[in-house]
């Protein structure tokens, strides 16, 4: 059974501020990540994908893989009010398919 | 480019009624199409996936089935909806998920 971890939260941050979101995996096969954003309501849109050990940046947004202590995280840099979802972490298990975490919510105040 | 499209966007339906849901994709060929359930305040269920005409394998056992007659067409079916059916389905694609707008299902 492949497990995703994310704490549920909610997560309230300031707006500018950085935001932390974590993920922690349990099948040490996996080979790639991902984070999704989802707005209430609305289906999840992809945001960040990463493969190998190291960071990832794209804008504001920082993923950041440690494939030895089967942890994921998402940095999102000056957190904007429209920054506020849930954030799910998805890992790949065997045979195409995708294992998701069952989210992180997040509040950016303005 | 590619799209994926599901319909309907709203379901209601009493107990014991089927069901059939219908995700079509647009602009690739050959794709790996997936079902998951988003229960109210709980993560993605993955329920069927499938990686050709006529092959679907199931994740978890239950009321639902699923069939791929075209290579974009991937359909999900009740025989007798349960209450504990209710929830927001959406269809996928790979790569990295390319998800449908999503069907959000409410047994009464």
């Amino acid at each position: 059974q492949k497990e995703v971890e994310q704490n549920s939260g909610p997560l309230s941050v300031p707006e500018g501020a950085i935001a932390s979101l974590n993920c922690t995996y349990s099948d040490r096969v996996s080979q790639s990540f991902f984070w999704y954003r989802q707005y209430s309501g609305k289906s999840p849109e992809l945001i960040m994908s990463i493969y190998s050990n190291g960071d990832k940046e794209d804008g504001r947004f920082t993923a950041q893989l440690n494939k030895a202590s089967q942890y994921v995280s998402l940095l999102i840099r000056d957190s904007q009010p429209s920054d506020s979802a849930t954030y799910l972490c998805a890992v790949t298990g065997g045979a195409n398919n995708l294992f998701f975490g069952t989210g992180t919510r997040l509040t950016v105040i303005p | 480019s590619q799209t994926i499209h599901q319909w309907p966007a709203t379901l209601v339906q009493p107990v014991g009624s089927p069901l059939s849901l219908e995700c079509t994709v647009e602009g690739t060929s050959n794709p790996n199409l997936y079902w998951y359930r988003q229960a109210a305040g709980r993560g993605l269920q993955l329920l069927f996936y499938s990686v050709g005409i006529g092959q679907i394998s199931s994740e978890v056992p239950q009321n639902l089935s699923a069939s791929r007659p075209q290579d974009r067409q991937f359909i999900l079916s009740s025989k007798k909806l349960l209450l504990s059916d209710s929830g927001f389905y959406l269809c996928a694609w790979e790569p990295e998920a390319f998800f449908g707008q999503g069907t959000r299902l409410t047994v009464v």
